[in-house]
């Protein structure tokens, strides 16, 4: 059972599209982090959201995480081809400490934007 | 700015042979995390390391294990290597304040 749901996994849209990925899960993260990784290379941190409700914008990248902290949203205004990838969102729980940068990431969503 | 550093990048193994992964994390950072990527699935977490001591553990098999050196690097071994254990490697570094991970490229391991 996967503990953070990721959907879509698949979108292939065109250049000038907008397009929103959805985290989902029933647990209550201490935060949410939203990753690119291209193939064979490394996860890179897009941004870390912690409170809930709260919004981030990285140009055209917004981020959402939900009141409850359960669910996070990234929404991409007037898709590129370069932002073509893998996008993957992984939260963290802390619990007491211990479990710190524990991430558990979700399946991934493969963005091919066409020119 | 300096990033975390993982070596090999590629490496390749026969079945039941031994396999040792080095992480070079971002100068300052305390605390260290390895992570295993099979193909098309998304990172799993393996174990942890904060100030030197193991801080938590994953599904790390038990013919893996770890450790973080007085330098703050550290390597991950690999006993007895299964074909299963192919995957890309990656270590991280983080601050315990901004709970924020750093990735480093990865190494690919290759069992045949």
């Amino acid at each position: 059972t996967q503990l953070l749901e990721q959907s879509p996994q698949f979108l292939s849209i065109q250049e000038g599209e907008n397009l929103t990925v959805y985290c989902n899960s029933s647990s209550v993260f201490s935060s949410l982090q939203w990753y690119r990784q291209e193939p064979g290379e490394g996860p890179v941190l897009l941004v870390t959201v912690v409170t809930g409700g709260e919004v981030k914008k990285l140009k055209r990248l917004t981020f959402q995480f939900g009141d409850a902290r359960k669910d996070s949203s990234l929404h991409i205004t007037a898709a590129q081809p370069g932002d073509t990838g893998l996008y993957l969102c992984a939260g963290e729980v802390r619990d007491g400490g211990t479990s710190y940068g524990k991430l558990t990431f979700g399946q991934g969503t493969i963005l091919t934007v066409h020119p | 700015a300096a990033g975390v550093i993982q070596s090999p990048r590629h490496l390749i193994k026969e079945k039941r042979e031994t396999a040792t992964l080095k992480c070079y994390p971002i100068p300052r950072h305390d605390t260290v995390y390895w992570y295993q990527q099979g193909p098309g699935q998304d990172p799993q977490f393996l174990i942890s390391f904060y100030e030197k001591m193991q801080s938590d553990k994953g599904s790390i098999p038990d013919r893996f294990s770890a450790q973080q050196f007085s330098d703050y690097h550290s390597e991950l071994n690999m006993s007895s290597l299964e074909l299963g254990d192919s995957a890309l490697y990656f270590c991280a570094s983080g601050d315990a304040n901004t709970g924020e991970l750093f990735f480093g490229e990865g190494s690919r391991l290759t069992v045949l």
